[in-house]
């Protein structure tokens, strides 16, 4: 079976200082595992995507995410928060190879001026 | 650039209307989704296709009902609108084995 578990519903941040989201899964499989954000009133766009190739993943807008395998975590880092990062946040696993994904709950990041 | 088409932003619909919301896709990916998003519970899976006239049910499919007659296009339908039925719908499609997909602006459907 296969799960996500965000850890964090909100997060608020200075503008500048660094951010990170945290996500933990749970996989019976060779997971694949992604990020996506989400603007308000607008659909999901991927930020990175993780399918076992190299465990530190980097994606736009200056975001990255290791992978860790022993603590089964993804966790969304960038060095320095910008008012356009303010956004919902979603930690995804998927089977490598199979067609379903798996939400976490969302992450609500507020960016402070 | 892949694109996903849903065909309202918003809509305000009747207790016990029939509901259509459709999605088109361009990229010919095999699967397509429909999902709910509602505050605090992420997105659920109401019912998944991997191909034409190909359906699964998702997490919660009570209530709604599927339609992909052509590869481009999948519809979900509500038979009988009801108000907990309130809800950003969010279409996404992605090639077959391929995980990541890519989702439509949504539609906001509002029951009243």
């Amino acid at each position: 079976a296969q799960s996500v578990t965000q850890l964090d519903s909100h997060v608020s941040v200075s503008e500048g200082t660094p951010v990170l989201l945290r996500c933990n899964y749970s996989s019976s499989y060779s997971p694949s595992l992604f990020w996506y954000v989400q603007h308000p009133n607008k659909g999901l766009q991927l930020l990175l995507k993780y399918t076992s190739a190299a465990t530190l993943v980097k994606g736009i807008n200056g975001f990255e995410a290791e992978f860790k395998k022993s603590e089964t975590s993804f966790h969304l880092t960038k060095p320095s928060a910008h008012m356009s990062d303010a956004a919902e946040y979603f930690c995804v696993v998927s089977e490598t190879g199979a067609n379903n994904l798996f939400f976490g709950t969302g992450t609500r990041l507020t960016v402070i001026p | 650039d892949v694109k996903v088409t849903q065909s309202s932003r918003y809509l305000v619909k009747r207790t016990g209307e029939k509901v259509f919301l459709e999605c088109v896709q361009d990229m010919d990916h095999e699967n397509m989704f429909w999902y709910r998003q509602d505050p605090g519970l992420g997105l659920r899976l109401i019912y998944f296709s991997y191909d034409v006239k190909m359906k699964e049910k998702g997490d919660i499919p009570e209530g709604y009902s599927v339609s992909r007659e052509k590869k481009e296009r999948f519809s979900l339908i509500l038979e009988s609108a009801s108000t907990n039925q309130t809800s950003m719908y969010l279409c996404a499609s992605s090639f077959r084995g391929r995980g990541h997909a890519f989702f439509g602006q949504g539609t906001r459907l509002t029951v009243v």
